[in-house]
This record gives C-alpha cells, structure tokens and sequence, in this order.
C-alpha cells in the first residue's frame, strides 16, 4: 500500500453541482497532484501543490480548484459539474525530490448524471 | 501531436513470449520517465524509471534514446501476472507536470 487514502471512493452528482474530493499524502510527502481519468485513456494532469502553493496546472478550467493544508493533504474542488467530468480522480503524492516518484491513491470515482 | 504517444494495443501474448512498448515524446526539454503499471480498475503503480544509459529489473529492461524522444519497455518471459496497462509517463523541465501517455494494454495468455 501507498499511504495515500482517497475518500470518497465512489460518488454520484447531477449536472451543475459542486463535489469535494479529498486525499491524504503519504507520511514525509509535501506535494500533492490530481490527475483526472476518463474510461480508456491515461491520467490527465490537473494542477500539483507543493507547500500548501499551487505550483502547476494542466489544461483544466478554473472551476477546477483545489486546496493543501498545512499536514499536507488536499481537496480537489470542481463547481457547475458536466456529464464529462465523469472519471477516476486520482491523487498522487511525491516527496518533492528532482527524480520524484508518484505514490497514488485508489482514487474516486465521480458519475455525473 | 499529442505530448507523449503509445503503441495503441492491445497486445496479446502467450505465456513466455518477449514484449515490447514504444513511446515516443514531443516536448526535448523533458527531464524525467517512468513506466507506470496500472490493473484494471486501480491505480497506477511505479514499473521503473527511464534511464539513458538503459535499466534493468528482472524481467524488464528500460530504455530512453533522448536524441530520437523515444522510450522502450520491454518485458521478457512473460507471465500472465504482467497483464495490465503499461503508462508511460514523461515529467516536464520543471518537475511539477507528469505527463502520462494513453498506455498500452497487455494480455499474457495460458
């Protein structure tokens, strides 16, 4: 196992609503990432945090939004949902090191109906 | 072009046989690669890193050829444990952007 827990594993929202997902880094790991899956395709990067600051961002609108606390675990915040934001959301974390390795969690599961 | 492309697959072997997966990148200012494993429905998990010199692992060996912007896995003796998705995963100049390929899928038959 990891060390990186994901909660909620599994979660069903309406178009226009707001959703919340949470992750917890693995012990020693101040930066968090989150990738957004789609059924049949690799991990699409969304934004990484190092140190509580955003410090990249992938090609996702501004709805898309997150958050890391001073422990060093994140939420990942997306508003005014589409159908196609149905995915896995994963969350991985690093130790910050120049050849850094991700550790992910089991992810969450978002349908948007 | 897309930043990071794979063999589309899948790929069916037999129990036994070589394997290899190609990976080609678009951005020459990339510092970092990975082989990332990933079984359905879960998530993915470190293979190994990508070296220029070439590594290897056992069964698999990795190679990276930066002046082409190409990444090999290949996997020998295969085992039908090794049916799974292979990512290749490339990381940006600055660190912070893993970008991950569509991965190709492998099926280790009896």
């Amino acid at each position: 196992e990891t060390g990186v827990t994901q909660s909620p594993t599994h979660l069903i929202k309406t178009r226009g609503q707001q959703v919340t997902l949470r992750c917890s880094s693995q012990s020693g790991h101040n930066t968090v990432s989150w990738y957004q899956q789609a059924l049949g395709q690799g991990p699409q990067f969304i934004f990484q945090y190092y140190r509580e600051e955003e410090n990249g961002r992938g090609n996702f609108p501004p709805r898309f939004s997150g958050l890391q606390f001073p422990n060093y675990s994140s939420e990942l915040n997306v508003n005014a949902l589409e159908l196609d934001d149905s995915a896995l959301y994963l969350c991985a974390s690093s130790d910050g090191q120049p050849d850094e390795k991700l550790f992910f969690g089991s992810g969450t599961q978002l349908s948007v109906l | 072009r897309k930043e990071v492309e794979q063999d589309p697959g899948p790929f069916n072997v037999p129990e036994g046989a070589t394997v290899a997966f190609n990976c080609t990148y678009s951005n020459s200012a990339s510092q970092s690669f990975f082989w990332y494993r990933q079984d359905c429905r879960k998530e993915p998990k470190l293979l190994m890193s990508v070296y220029s010199s070439g590594n290897e692992d056992g069964r698999f060996t990795a190679q990276l050829n930066r002046a082409s912007q190409y990444i090999s896995l290949l996997i020998r003796d295969s085992k039908l444990s090794d049916s799974a998705t292979y990512l290749c995963v490339v990381v940006g100049p600055y660190g912070q952007n893993f970008v991950f390929g569509p991965g190709t899928r492998l099926s280790v038959l009896p």
